[in-house]
């Protein structure tokens, strides 16, 4: 069966240091990834997702970036963080119409 | 643009209190619509696809239907374990792989 990490569960960081999390699948191949944040009140907000290795699509114009340096491991990151990046963030990966989501991290930043 | 509007936002039942959760559309082409089930904390659980209207999917205390403009998702005889967040998103013909999500609805179901 198939599995979604996502690490870490929670982190505080302040403004202007960078960032890092990461999500990675077990038990499946070639998976379309994807990026999301959710706010409270604002629902779901895609990110980025990849179709494949170090293919990359962005939907969102934002301080944040995504890569994908194996075929199933998906980064976020940013080089110095605002306070509006805070909020719940998801990965979550599909093969054909489903998304499945990881546990996501809840990004505090101070 | 495609949009997702759910309804009520919130919505507070009694145990054994039947009710439906409401996921209108606006799409240029419909190519599946999922309903998903999130507790507080934690990722979205998949729980249906539906791709055609007159489509029904059952789980349990839940049953999905979708019509050419909307969805529903029936809850019959909700139990406390039933309480989350219900989340509905759509895939469109022009939305590659992306899907678009509602805001959600709150279910609290009291014993």
């Amino acid at each position: 069966s198939q599995t979604i990490h996502q690490w870490p569960a929670t982190l505080v960081q302040p403004v202007g240091s960078p960032l890092s999390l990461e999500c990675t699948v077990e038990g499946t191949s070639n998976p379309n990834l994807y990026w999301y944040r959710q706010a409270a009140g604002r629902g779901l907000q895609l990110l980025f997702y990849s179709v494949g290795i170090g293919q990359i699509s962005s939907e969102v114009p934002q301080n944040l970036s995504a890569s994908r340096p194996q075929d199933r491991q998906f980064i976020l990151s940013s080089k110095k963080l605002l306070l509006s990046d805070s909020g719940f963030y998801l990965c979550a990966w599909s093969r054909f119409y489903e998304q499945y989501f990881g546990p996501g991290t809840r990004l505090t930043v101070t | 643009e495609d949009q997702v509007t759910q309804s009520p936002e919130a919505l507070r039942l009694q145990e054994g209190e039947s009710s439906s959760l409401n996921c209108s559309y606006t799409v240029s082409g419909l190519r599946g619509l999922f309903w998903y089930r999130q507790d507080p904390g934690k990722g979205p659980e998949f729980l249906f696809t539906l791709y055609s209207a007159g489509e029904e999917k059952e789980k349990e205390r839940l049953k999905a239907t979708l019509t050419k403009k909307e969805s529903f998702l029936h809850i019959t005889a909700p139990k406390p374990e039933d309480s989350a967040t219900y989340l509905c998103a759509v895939r469109t013909r022009g939305g590659s792989e992306k899907l678009v999500f509602g805001k959600g609805t709150k279910l609290t179901v009291n014993p």
